[in-house]
Order: C-alpha cells, then sequence, then structure tokens
C-alpha cells in the first residue's frame, strides 16, 4: 500500500485567486491522479500527473484552469486558479504503483469552499 | 467502454442484520473491480479488489463481495452490520490499459440501532 497526505486539509478562498494543493506519497509511485468531489456526488477524474512531463487531462478539464506539476515519483501539486464559488468541492489524489498494480489509495482530501 | 452502475443511493440497515450493496458493470474485457468506502470527512479507503483471481473476494471489516460474470455483478456484502459501517461506499471498474478508474455514483450506507 501507499500512505498519501495532502496540504491543506481544507481552505476558505475568495474567488479570483489560486490555491495550490499538495500531494506527498511515502514510497515511490508510478501513477498519481487527481479528482474533484463535489458535494454529494461521486468522485471524477481531473487529470493523470505524469513525472517528467505534462498532466493528462480528461474531458471538461483544462491546463489553465488546474495546472498539475509532478517534479518527481513522490510528489505532485494542483493548483485551482481563477476560482468561483462552483469550484468549492473536495479536491482527493491518489497514486499507484502501476505495472501490474492498478489499485489506487487515495489521499485524505483537500476541503475547498470559494466565496 | 466500461461503466459501473450502484443501483441503490440509499440503503438502511438495522444493527446485526445483513448488509447488501448492489453493483453492475459493463466491460468489454476481464475488468478489476473495486469496493471503496468513505466515512465522513475522510479519504477514500481500500475495502476489497477482484482482478481475476479467485471470485469471493474478502475484505476488511467483514466485507466480502462475489465477481458474477453471467450476472455482470460485484455486490458488496456483510453478515451483520455495526454502526460504525455507516459511510458512503462507491465501486469502482478500470479502464483497460490506462490504470484509470471509473467510479459508480456510490451507495450511503445507513445503519439503525
Amino acid at each position: 500500500s501507499a500512505v498519501i497526505s495532502q496540504k491543506p486539509s481544507r481552505d476558505i478562498c475568495q474567488r479570483g485567486t489560486s490555491l495550490t494543493i499538495q500531494c506527498q506519497v511515502d514510497s515511490q509511485v508510478t501513477m498519481m491522479f487527481w479528482y474533484r468531489q463535489q458535494p454529494g456526488q461521486s468522485l471524477t477524474l481531473i487529470a493523470t500527473a505524469n513525472q517528467g512531463s505534462e498532466a493528462t487531462y480528461e474531458s471538461g478539464f483544462v491546463i489553465d484552469k488546474f495546472p498539475i506539476s509532478r517534479p518527481n515519483l513522490t510528489f505532485s501539486t494542483l493548483t485551482v486558479s481563477n476560482m468561483s464559488p462552483e469550484d468549492s468541492s473536495i479536491y482527493l489524489c491518489s497514486a499507484s504503483r502501476g505495472m501490474s498494480e492498478e489499485t489506487q489509495y487515495f489521499g485524505p482530501g483537500t476541503r475547498l469552499l470559494v466565496l | 467502454a466500461q461503466s459501473v452502475t450502484q443501483l441503490d443511493s440509499h440503503v438502511s440497515v438495522s444493527e446485526g442484520t445483513p448488509v447488501l450493496l448492489r453493483c453492475n458493470y459493463s466491460s468489454s474485457y476481464s475488468p478489476s473491480l473495486f469496493w471503496y468506502v468513505q466515512h465522513p470527512n475522510k479519504g477514500l479507503q481500500l475495502l476489497l479488489k477482484y482482478t481475476s483471481a479467485a471470485t469471493l473476494v474478502k475484505g476488511i471489516n467483514g466485507f466480502e463481495a462475489e465477481f458474477k460474470k453471467s450476472e455482470t455483478s460485484f455486490h458488496l456484502t456483510k453478515p451483520s452490520a455495526h454502526m460504525s459501517d455507516a459511510a458512503e461506499y462507491f465501486c469502482v471498474v478500470t479502464i483497460s490499459g490506462t490504470y484509470k478508474y471509473i467510479f459508480g455514483t456510490g451507495t450511503r450506507l445507513k445503519v439503525l440501532a
């Protein structure tokens, strides 16, 4: 398994500002993912964070709004840019060792409220 | 294309009675399937996974699930519900070759005293 931590755990932000969420894994992993969970909803994949290259975004998500970094095999950041109240959600990162291991392990999430 | 359907958005059971959370999947290949639990204000915890080995999979906290290819189902069960089982449960299928997950819409389990 993998232990994943996220910072901050929660934040309240003003519209028009940006927030960067950090995700740290306790061991090297191949795959890292970022999800959004809107209130009362299931999880939606935002992007796959690729080490050493640009993230791969899912339909409906763009790099200008959700820039992602992955500088090494244990760390990634997601920035929520130019926030609006519609961005109020829980943002979760997950990690998988890849290869034959498909299991994803999830961080505790970052609860974001945009006023 | 892969998809997963959780048939019940809410399930209520009495403490000590059996739990059944239903999940059906659609996949053009032999899928990997997972159940996760999310307690209020917590992240997701892996309960169990099926990856083409034994069709009856045992997980943590007394949960188990049976993969039935003929019924394209992967229902989650527990013989006796405990108050601490009250949470949101997600059924997940993987997209072949990508390591990506497709989440079901979730089932909220309520356990009555």
